[in-house]
């Protein structure tokens, strides 16, 4: 079945310093979701890439879609206080009953 | 307020008891997905429905997990003959059928069997 990976699952940073977290699947993607989980909150939709080679941008956040469809970065510049939480990949399978299958997360800390 | 409810937000059971969560995903939305949660891991699918249709329950589900959407709106999730490895969050979310399929979580019902 499908997997996909995330790494690293844990990272300290100081404020200030960039961050970035990779997702890789181990089939190819209709699209691929990041989602943020604030320490004891629920999942929250961050954004869609659909495209090959996909590049967007939220304000400090960078999201990319590899050119084969099976991998995907995010990454946050400058982080603040706030970025705090953990940030999941979930890949959308293509064909069959499209099922998301999320990763394991990478757990963000950002030391004042 | 028109997101995901989820009923009860906690629940606290003794092993073997049986127990029953409900989920009332976003009205429009005609996916509904049931994750399961525990520390520092990802949501873990266990089952999702398309309307009131089971598509695809995960492997990893013991038969003493069952799901059901009957009208195609909200689900519920019962656990029979509970065991202490079942302790965990248990996630709702809904989507579109259509689009890129996001999906919108609820605020989880926190199981703890004693």
């Amino acid at each position: 079945g499908q997997q996909v990976m995330q790494i690293p699952q844990y990272q300290h940073v100081q404020e200030g310093e960039d961050f970035t977290t990779y997702c890789n699947s181990s089939t190819t993607l209709s699209n691929i979701q990041w989602y943020k989980q604030r320490p004891g909150g629920h999942p929250v939709f961050l954004i869609q890439l659909v495209k090959s080679g996909e590049v967007k941008k939220q304000k400090r956040l960078t999201f990319q879609f590899g050119e084969a469809k099976k991998n995907s970065s995010l990454h946050i510049t400058a982080t603040q206080t706030t970025d705090v939480g953990t940030y999941f990949c979930a890949g959308l399978s293509s064909g069959g009953y499209q099922k998301v299958t999320f990763g394991i997360g990478t757990k963000l800390q950002v030391i004042p | 307020d028109t997101g995901v409810s989820q009923d009860p937000r906690h629940k606290i059971t003794k092993r073997g008891q049986n127990v029953t969560f409900r989920c009332d995903p976003i009205s429009e939305h005609n996916r509904l997905y049931w994750y399961r949660q525990t520390l520092g891991q990802g949501p873990e699918f266990l089952t999702y429905f398309q309307n009131e249709a089971q598509l695809e329950k995960s492997r990893l589900l013991s038969d003493r997990f069952s799901a059901e959407r009957p009208k195609g709106s909200f689900s519920t999730l019962e656990i029979q003959r509970t065991e202490q490895g079942d302790s965990a969050m248990y996630l709702c979310a809904s989507s579109l059928r259509t689009g890129g399929f996001e999906q919108y979580f609820g605020p989880g019902t926190r199981l703890t069997v004693t």
